[in-house]
């Protein structure tokens, strides 16, 4: 059972546009929204995270939005480059349970 | 570059035979993390080490086993193999409970 559910599977956007990925969960325990960036044949890279005590957080052109009431939280990519095309995680970890659960990825294809 | 190294990077073997993974998390880094990532389960928690002891389990097969050594590097021991472990293993060490930085992993195949 997934505990994080991420969507969608895989997009394709044009350089200079905006790359969006939703993530949803039901543990209420989680507290550690990571999000990771993958590329063929390496291991997933930390890319930004955020607690439930902010709605947003930026990092560059990455942003984390964070809605707990709704249990859910996304990322976006601003002004997409061809080198951000890669495999996306969402994951999320418990204060007392810090093995992460991960969403099942979703592929960024970003077009010249 | 993570500053987390594993060996051997390509891991090919048959039914039935043994293999261990190894790593070794960034310099003071306690906590060591197995994952399993494979197309159909998706990047899935096996165990934690911190500081030499066991701390969480997550689905991880009983012929799977591990170990955090005094230096803080870790092995995770595969036995009986089967087709379906073939994937790919990561480790991710951490300075504290919850940031992760993952090693460029272990691809088995079992044949």
């Amino acid at each position: 059972q997934q505990q994080v559910k991420q969507s969608p599977q895989s997009l394709i956007v044009q350089k200079g546009g905006i790359s969006i990925i939703n993530c949803a969960y039901e543990n209420t325990a989680f507290d550690y929204f990571p999000w990771y960036q993958q590329f063929p044949g390496k291991g997933p890279a930390l890319l930004i995270a955020i607690r439930p005590d902010v709605s947003e957080k930026k990092e560059g052109r990455f942003t984390i939005s964070f809605n707990k009431s709704a249990k859910q939280f996304s990322l976006h990519i601003m002004d997409s480059q061809p080198g951000d095309s890669a495999t996306y995680f969402c994951a999320a970890s418990g204060a007392y349970d810090y093995k992460l659960s991960f969403g099942a990825g979703t592929t960024v294809t970003v077009r010249a | 570059d993570s500053g987390v190294t594993q060996t051997p990077k390509h891991l090919i073997t048959a039914t039935g035979q043994r293999v261990t993974l190894r790593c070794s998390p960034r310099s003071g880094d306690l906590s060591v993390y197995w994952y399993q990532q494979s197309l159909d389960q998706g990047l899935q928690f096996l165990i934690h080490y911190y500081n030499g002891e066991e701390r969480a389990k997550g689905n991880i097969l009983e012929r799977f086993s591990a170990q955090q050594f005094p230096d803080l590097h870790s092995e995770l021991n595969l036995s009986s193999l089967e087709l379906g472990d073939s994937a790919l293993y990561f480790c991710a060490s951490s300075p504290r409970t919850d940031e992760q930085f993952f090693g460029p992993g272990t691809r088995l195949t079992v044949l």
